[in-house]
C-alpha cells in the first residue's frame, strides 16, 4: 500500500477552517483515501473517504486533485471538541484488508 | 448510531495470566477486526476474521493470541500468557459489505503487572 505523510501536528482557533494535507505519491489506481480521527482513550473513527475530486458529508470535504499523490481533509469551523489525531489512509478497494494507522496529525483547537 | 461494544473498558491482569477481550461488532457487519494502541504509539492491526476465520493476521499475532466468534454475536480476543509489553489499548472493528469505513469500539484497557 501507498505510503501516507502528514503534518505531525497542526494548531488552529475555533471557528476557523482547517486543511490537512496528505500526500500518498505511490497511490495506486484501485486505491481509495480515507481519513480517520482519535481522540485520547478512544478507538479512531472513521470521517471520510474518497477515490477522486471532492466528496463531502456532514462533517468534512476531502479533495483529491487528479494526480491522486495527494489529499486535503478540510473541517469547516473547528470547535475545542475537534482536538484530536487525523489519519490519513490508503486504503485497496475491497475495503476490507487491514488499515495501516500511520502517525497521524495532532491537531490543537485554542479557544 | 450503531456501536460496537467492548468488554470490558479496563482490565488488570498479572503476567502469565490469561485474558479474555470481548466485543460486540455491529449485528449485520460481516469483518471483524482487532488492532492495539500502546500508550503513545500507532494504532497496530491484530487479525481479522470473515466466515468464522481468519483472514489475515500481522506478525505481532502469534501462538500467545486466538480469536473466536463463540455465538453469533460476540467476536473475542484470548491472550494466554501475559506479558508487560502486552499493556495497550485493543480495539475491536467491524465492517459491513459496502465500501465504508470501519466501525471502532471505545476499547480495553488492558495493563499487565
Amino acid at each position: 500500500l501507498a505510503k501516507t505523510t502528514q503534518p505531525i501536528s497542526m494548531d488552529s482557533y475555533e471557528g476557523q477552517e482547517v486543511n490537512i494535507t496528505c500526500s500518498h505519491n505511490n497511490i495506486a489506481t484501485n486505491d481509495y483515501i480515507t481519513w480517520y480521527q482519535q481522540f485520547p482513550s478512544q478507538g479512531p473513527r472513521f470521517i471520510i473517504q474518497g477515490y477522486k475530486t471532492k466528496v463531502t458529508n456532514e462533517v468534512a470535504s476531502l479533495f483529491i486533485p487528479a494526480d491522486r499523490k495527494s489529499s486535503t481533509l478540510s473541517l469547516p469551523r473547528v470547535s475545542l471538541s475537534d482536538t484530536a489525531v487525523y489519519y490519513c489512509l490508503v486504503v485497496i478497494d475491497t475495503g476490507r484488508r487491514a488499515l495501516t494507522f500511520g502517525s497521524g496529525t495532532r491537531l490543537q483547537v485554542q479557544p | 448510531e450503531p456501536e460496537v461494544t467492548q468488554t470490558p473498558s479496563h482490565q488488570v491482569t498479572q503476567m502469565g495470566q490469561e485474558v479474555i477481550l470481548r466485543c460486540v461488532p455491529i449485528s449485520n457487519h460481516l469483518y471483524f477486526y482487532w488492532y492495539r494502541q500502546i500508550l503513545g504509539q500507532k494504532v497496530e492491526f491484530l487479525v481479522s476474521f470473515y466466515n468464522n476465520e481468519i483472514s489475515e493476521k500481522s506478525e505481532i499475532f502469534d501462538d500467545q493470541f486466538s480469536v473466536e466468534r463463540p455465538d453469533g454475536s460476540n467476536f473475542t480476543l484470548k491472550i494466554r500468557s501475559t506479558k508487560l509489553e502486552d499493556s495497550a489499548m485493543y480495539f475491536c472493528a467491524s465492517l459491513d459489505r459496502a465500501l465504508y469505513g470501519y466501525t471502532f469500539g471505545s476499547g480495553t484497557r488492558l495493563t499487565v503487572v
